[in-house]
């Protein structure tokens, strides 16, 4: 089955620590990959994506991401955090050439970062 | 900036009642989606439509329909709303690109409805 899998439900760090949030996928064939960011109260909002070239992706508010084809993985990651950071953040997968534009989601991580 | 909007942020309905979910685009987008945001489940997606008129079922259609009669418009139907609807509903957009490489969607704020 297609699948967006985002290995930590939630995650609490404190200010200053790195951050990495897992994220794989299981389609074949060539993909475009993304993060979305919930921060609380807020609509869901693009934080970064991959359509192609450089595997090393930079977002917004200093997150990075890297797709690793071999390992059908796009971990997010971001060196040091704030209290400002703490949201749910979703990985998603859109399949290349799809014309319906359909976008498949993981089930999320609740960063919650403390002062 | 894209702006989506959806008509309520707050909903209150009676089980078995007819309910009307809203939303509208200004970005000339073709495709268009309805998702529910559940704790621990993420987003699921309902309906979606590449065009006016057209419609596609997402992952979990049961109890709902969708309309589309104008582009920037989409609308999402309970037909007899359950509490097990009770959720975070989502809308959003997107560009059509044959090449895939303009998928980003952008959401609106989203209907929190409670079925009681």
């Amino acid at each position: 089955a297609q699948s967006v899998s985002q290995h930590n439900h939630h995650v609490i760090l404190s200010e200053a620590a790195s951050l990495e949030l897992g994220c794989n996928y299981s389609y074949g064939g060539t993909v475009n990959l993304f993060w979305y960011v919930q921060y609380p109260g807020q609509h869901l909002q693009l934080l970064l994506k991959y359509f192609s070239g450089d595997p090393l992706v930079k977002g917004i508010k200093g997150f990075e991401a890297e797709f690793i084809k071999s390992k059908f993985s796009f971990n997010l990651r971001k060196p040091s955090v704030q209290w400002s950071d703490t949201a749910e953040y979703f990985c998603a997968v859109n399949k290349r050439g799809s014309t319906l534009g359909r976008l498949y989601f993981g089930r999320g991580t609740q960063l919650t970062v403390w002062p | 900036d894209v702006k989506v909007t959806q008509s309520s942020r707050y909903l209150v309905k009676r089980t078995g009642e007819k309910v009307f979910l809203e939303c509208v685009q200004d970005m000339d987008h073709e495709n268009m989606f309805w998702y529910r945001q559940d704790p621990g489940l993420g987003l699921r997606l309902i309906y979606f439509s590449y065009d006016v008129k057209m419609k596609e079922k997402g992952d979990i259609p049961e109890g709902y329909s969708v309309s589309r009669e104008k582009k920037e418009r989409f609308s999402l139907i309970l037909e007899s709303a359950s509490t097990n609807q009770t959720s975070m509903y989502l809308c959003a957009s997107s560009p059509y690109s044959l090449a895939g490489a303009s998928d980003t969607q952008y959401f609106g704020p989203g209907t929190r409805l409670t079925v009681l």
